[in-house]
């Protein structure tokens, strides 16, 4: 399977404990983008990378979120202290970036989906 | 920043055309696009408009006019398999993406 894939696909965690999040792109994408999706709602832009460089932030996103993508490779996302408003499916997407059309063509996982009770 | 609008639901008969309209407001962007989501599983790109006009895939149209801040994504010949929710996303100048709200498309028999 050469599409994108994250891990864990569900995660049920108590408030306060902090929980990290996988995402690995297509090989060939630079781009790497997390959203926040909840019920009913479009995804919420959390931050991007090209390569490994951090180049988006949400102003939304509170400094318990925290993400890397060491050699511009796979990614994680880190929450620190979950509280119970951050329950939510978080997905990650990738793209090309080479000038075109296709920089607009983002390449979701499957998501996951974190419980904080 | 961006800020778009969507009907919230749409419904359509199997085998007709739907139209899905999206409002926008935005300091700038690269263009607009579409994609579909089924229950339970992930958005899947359907189309994108660069430039004003319509676009032209298959059983799906999208359309953008920057001057109206206005696009819409065209579903022809519906299909049972069409049900979904559909957004439509800007990329701004700061290369992050902003969804819309979604529209639930329902298609009965």
């Amino acid at each position: 399977d050469t599409g994108v894939s994250q891990n864990p696909r569900h995660k049920i965690t108590k408030r306060g404990q902090n929980v990290t999040f996988r995402c690995d792109p297509i090989s060939e994408h630079n781009r790497l983008y997390w959203y926040r999706q909840t019920l009913g709602q479009g995804p919420e832009f959390l931050t991007y990378f090209q390569n490994e460089a951090q180049l988006e932030k949400s102003r939304l996103l509170s400094d318990r979120f925290s993400a890397e993508r060491p050699k511009g490779s796979f990614s994680t996302l880190e929450i620190q202290r979950t509280e119970q408003g951050d329950s939510a499916m978080y997905l990650c997407a990738s793209s090309l970036r080479a000038g075109g059309r296709e920089d607009n063509e983002q390449f979701f996982g499957p998501g996951t989906r974190l419980t904080v009770l | 920043g961006q800020s778009l609008e969507q009907p919230s639901e749409v419904t359509a008969v199997e085998g007709a055309i739907v139209q899905i309209n999206c409002t926008y407001q935005t300091s700038g962007f690269y263009g607009l696009s579409w994609y579909q989501q089924h229950d339970g599983g992930a958005p899947t790109f359907l189309s994108y408009n660069a430039l004003d006009g319509l676009e032209e895939t298959g059983r799906f149209s999208s359309f953008l006019s920057r001057s109206d801040s206005y696009g819409y994504l065209l579903l022809q010949e519906l299909q049972m398999k069409d049900s979904a929710s559909y957004f439509c996303a800007v990329m701004g100048y700061g290369q992050n993406f902003v969804f819309g709200p979604g529209t639930r498309l329902s298609v009965l028999p």
